[in-house]
């Protein structure tokens, strides 16, 4: 089982619309989060980090925690075609330096 | 500032040649990172360090080698490349030091995109 597991997708959905994506990960221990973009052929960026359970919520972004269950998810209110692109979850694995990223979910919005 | 600056940006190699990715950040930053990115696969952690003086094995180190030269410089080494080895590398770094529990964020370089024939 990977450490940090997400839909590849690709996710589509209508401009305007909420795009929401998912993300699990395995090590109870992990205490940092995060959702990274990734426009074709470029590098990956920041876009939201969360550290504890519940929502965080930053202009359209909106990240949600449950260490419960283990689970992170990113949500994109009024998707715009600009917010096409891979997004990478990634987890601090437990005391480790180690940030350890999933498969990423390609998403399309359709104007 | 430059950031995270990595060279080469392009490679190709014959299967069995040696190189080294340059790695330097100027925005002294505690934590390096060296990622390899494949089509479908997401960023796989290849060896990071901690802190100055440390590095640690990540989720696919076999075939390569690391040295931290200094706070700035994180070098990796491919001793002996093979076809397994073609893809796009990421050098990355963050500000806290990597056992700090809120790890902060990384910043990448522009990647380096090698070929192994």
């Amino acid at each position: 089982q990977k450490e940090v597991e997400q839909n590849s997708g690709p996710l589509s959905v209508p401009e305007g619309a909420i795009a929401s994506l998912n993300c699990t990960y395995s090590d109870r221990g992990s205490q940092s989060f995060f959702w990274y973009r990734q426009y074709s052929g470029k590098s990956p960026e920041l876009i939201m980090f969360i550290y504890s359970n519940g929502d965080k919520e930053d202009g359209r972004f909106t990240a949600q925690l449950n260490k419960a269950s283990q689970y992170v998810s990113l949500l994109i209110r009024d998707s715009q075609p600009s917010d096409s692109a891979t997004y990478l979850c990634a987890v601090k694995a437990g005391n480790t330096g180690k940030l350890i990223f999933g498969q990423g979910t390609t998403l399309q919005v359709k104007p | 500032n430059a950031g995270v600056t990595q060279t080469p940006k392009f490679q190709v190699l014959k299967t069995g040649q040696s190189m080294t990715l340059q790695c330097a950040q100027d925005m002294n930053h505690n934590s390096m990172y060296w990622y390899r990115q494949d089509p479908g696969m997401g960023l796989r952690l290849i060896y990071y360090s901690a802190s100055e003086g440390t590095t640690d094995k990540g989720e696919v180190p076999n075939g390569y080698n690391v040295s931290r030269l200094n706070k700035r410089e994180f070098s990796l080494r491919l001793e002996s490349a093979a076809p397994s080895q073609t893809s796009v590398y990421f050098c990355a770094s963050s500000e806290r030091s990597g056992i700090h529990p809120y790890t902060g964020e990384l910043f990448f370089g522009e990647g380096s995109r090698l070929t192994v024939l």
